[in-house]
């Protein structure tokens, strides 16, 4: 079955880096999408990878390992406003179904002065 | 660019009543995309559509729920009867082709 496991919490503090983890177990993998949620908001767009390494954009980077079926996310020079939930999410299970991704229940990022 | 945009945002029904969740997509967008969001089980993908056309309606829960897209700038969600484990928050996203979904912001379901 489908299967994307991330960490449920993390505590960091304010001007650190901190990497938030997430492994995957799918039928079929075209592509490896994080998301961030303030509390009570949408969803908003991050990162996508496809190819394995490393996809850096301004303070946040996003890794791939497709062999390892392994993702990170890492957050630079934290700010207060990082505080939010993670997602972590995998597109194309199937042929003719490379819309359909599936979501990992987040990580909260707590960041603290 | 208004974004997806979804009505109502909060909505408060007894149980047994009719809900009926609104949204409309980014504009030439391809792909429409309902998810319902709860603590215990996070994202869920209820159904897409691309084209207008159904894909994959495996995620909806059972026959109460029932969604349409009447064209390229308008989708339903519809819940009929409404039970308190429906209580949760709807998210539309709209997608073009081979990219990330944008996300609405959300109607708040309350069933008591």
């Amino acid at each position: 079955g489908q299967n994307i496991d991330q960490p449920t919490e993390m505590t960091a503090t304010e001007g650190a880096i901190v990497q938030i983890n997430c492994t995957y177990q799918t039928s079929g993998f075209n592509g490896l999408f994080w998301y961030q949620q303030h509390a009570g908001e949408a969803p908003t767009f991050l990162s996508y990878n496809v190819l394995d390494g490393l996809e850096e954009k301004g303070r946040f980077s996003s890794f791939l390992s497709r062999s390892k079926g392994y993702s990170y996310l890492l957050l630079k020079e934290l700010q207060m406003k990082d505080s939010a939930s993670y997602l972590c999410a995998v597109s194309g299970l199937g042929a003719g179904n490379n819309r359909k991704l599936i979501w990992g229940l987040g990580t909260s990022l707590a960041v603290n002065p | 660019d208004a974004g997806v945009i979804q009505s109502p945002r909060h909505e408060v029904t007894e149980m047994g009543q009719e809900v009926t969740l609104r949204c409309k997509p980014i504009s030439g967008h391809d792909y429409l995309f309902w998810y319902r969001q709860t603590m215990m089980r996070g994202l869920e993908l209820l159904i897409y559509f691309n084209n207008n056309v159904p894909i994959d309606d495996s995620g909806m829960p059972e026959d109460r729920f029932s969604a349409k897209m009447p064209n390229a700038s308008f989708s339903t969600l519809k819940i009929q009867p409404s039970e308190p484990r429906d209580s949760a928050v709807y998210f539309c996203a709209s997608s073009p082709h081979q990219a990330e979904q944008y996300f609405g912001p959300g109607t708040r379901l309350t069933v008591t």
